[in-house]
């Protein structure tokens, strides 16, 4: 399994401002993800940060508006840019790890963001 | 496009009464399907993966069965501590992208 942090655990911002998310891993992992989870909706995936290039974006997710980075093999951060109060969400990130022939994805403990 | 459809949406049940959550699912060249409980204010923990029809995995009160189109998790005499959300997602193809359901709520009474 992974340790898996997120700073901050919870923000309020206003609108128009941008708010960029921690991750950290207790180890090195090549896969790591970021995800949304809206009030009443399904875990989403923005996008899979990449080490040493740019990140891969869902459909509907675009870089200008959540730019990530992946300096390395145990953190990563995600910004929200140019925030509206539609970008209140849980954000999650997450590492997939193999290991005896099974993959699985654990998720860090999210980050609460309110856009007022 | 993969698609996961989980019901119900909430489940409440009384201390000791079993039952069963379902989750119904697309996808093209089934990876993986997996089982999560989330706690309020908290990420996703991990519980099953299954891979392939007919497997299934046990977790203390929590066993996980898969079909090709489906997948159940069956709560055994149930405590007021497994009430959470469970979420059901499934990997496809050759990306590591996971498909989420919206969940189900299960509240078990004292």
């Amino acid at each position: 399994s992974a340790v898996i942090s997120q700073k901050p655990s919870r923000d309020i911002c206003q609108r128009g401002t941008s708010l960029t998310i921690q991750c950290q891993v207790d180890s090195q992992v090549t896969m790591m993800f970021w995800y949304r989870q809206q009030p009443g909706q399904s875990l989403t995936l923005i996008a899979t940060a990449n080490q040493g290039s740019e990140a891969t974006y869902e459909s509907g997710f675009v870089i200008d508006k959540f730019p990530i980075s992946r300096p390395n093999l145990t953190f990563s951060t995600l910004t929200v840019s140019n925030m509206s109060p539609e970008d209140s969400s849980i954000y999650l990130c997450s590492v997939e790890i193999l290991a005896g022939g099974t993959d699985t994805q654990y998720f860090g403990p999210g980050t609460r963001l309110t856009v007022l | 496009e993969d698609q996961v459809t989980q019901s119900p949406e909430a489940l409440r049940l009384q201390e000791g009464e079993s039952s069963s959550l379902n989750c119904s699912y697309t996808v093209s060249g089934l990876r993986g399907l997996f089982w999560y409980r989330q706690d309020p204010g908290k990420g996703p923990e991990f519980l099953f993966t299954l891979y392939s029809a007919g497997e299934e995995k046990e977790k203390e009160r929590l066993k996980a069965t898969l079909t090709k189109k489906e997948s159940f998790l069956h709560i055994t005499a149930p405590k007021p501590e497994d009430s959470a959300t469970y979420l059901c997602a499934v990997g496809g193809g050759s990306n590591y992208k996971l498909t989420f359901g919206k969940g189900t709520l299960l509240t078990v009474n004292p």
